[in-house]
């Protein structure tokens, strides 16, 4: 099962900054939170990674807690082309570097 | 720079024939995972593998299905006697090592009639 809980679904107006969370009370120190966006069926995408600091590139920001139990990514000005289904993922580390993707936020950026 | 290959990009087979589908990584990069997607479902870890070596096959259905990476060309995914509960999107993915992102590529639908 995932390590990670996302809300279902999220609706963001274009131009607005879009916050989606993720809630992953039971990470281990040594796990990576991942966020990936899957667009229609296409294959998903990588948008940003981290441990426990911020961090930031051209297409997003990654905001953990400094408990570590909680992240957003956040999308500073949503575009159309940013509907997409969300995948926060928890980097499990048994025996190999696999991931497990949960069921995601599905996001409609609004005109 | 091109990404990760898949193909066919989709696939039809009848009942109980094999499938055959089709993985070529970023350059450079010599570990590749497989995964299957059925729909409004998230991706389900299947293979893990690198060259000429099966790492971790956890996800793997027991029959029917086997993978395999050799030293030279794709990665090959393959599934004998398919059946209709088959019928999914299977995505490969490639890292340069095993601690780096996986990048994934657009998939392979297979449908199984």
């Amino acid at each position: 099962d995932a390590k990670t809980t996302q809300p279902t679904s999220m609706d963001c107006a274009e131009g607005r900054a879009a916050n989606l969370p993720c809630n992953h009370s039971t990470i281990s120190g040594n796990e990576y939170v991942y966020w990936y966006r899957q667009i229609h069926s296409q294959g998903p995408q990588y948008i940003i990674h981290g441990l426990k600091n911020n961090e930031t590139n051209e297409m997003a920001s990654l905001i953990i807690t400094e408990d570590r139990k909680s992240s957003t990514l956040i999308l500073p000005h949503a575009t159309l082309r940013d509907t997409a289904v969300y995948y926060c993922i928890v980097r499990v580390i048994i025996g190999t570097y696999k991931y497990i993707f949960g069921t995601g936020t599905r996001l409609k950026v609004l005109a | 720079n091109a990404g990760v290959m898949q193909n066919p990009r989709h696939l039809v087979r009848r009942r109980g024939q094999e499938a055959r589908l089709r993985c070529s990584p970023m350059k450079g990069h010599s570990h590749v995972y497989w995964y299957r997607q059925l729909p409004e479902e998230g991706l389900k870890f299947m293979v893990y593998l690198q060259k000429e070596n099966i790492i971790d096959e956890s996800g793997m259905p027991k029959e029917r299905f086997s993978a395999e990476f050799p030293k030279e060309g794709p990665s090959i995914l393959r599934i004998q006697q398919v059946v209709r509960g088959d019928s999914a999107a299977y995505f490969c993915a490639s890292s340069l090592t095993e601690a780096n992102e996986q990048f994934f590529g657009p998939g392979t639908r297979l449908t199984v009639l």
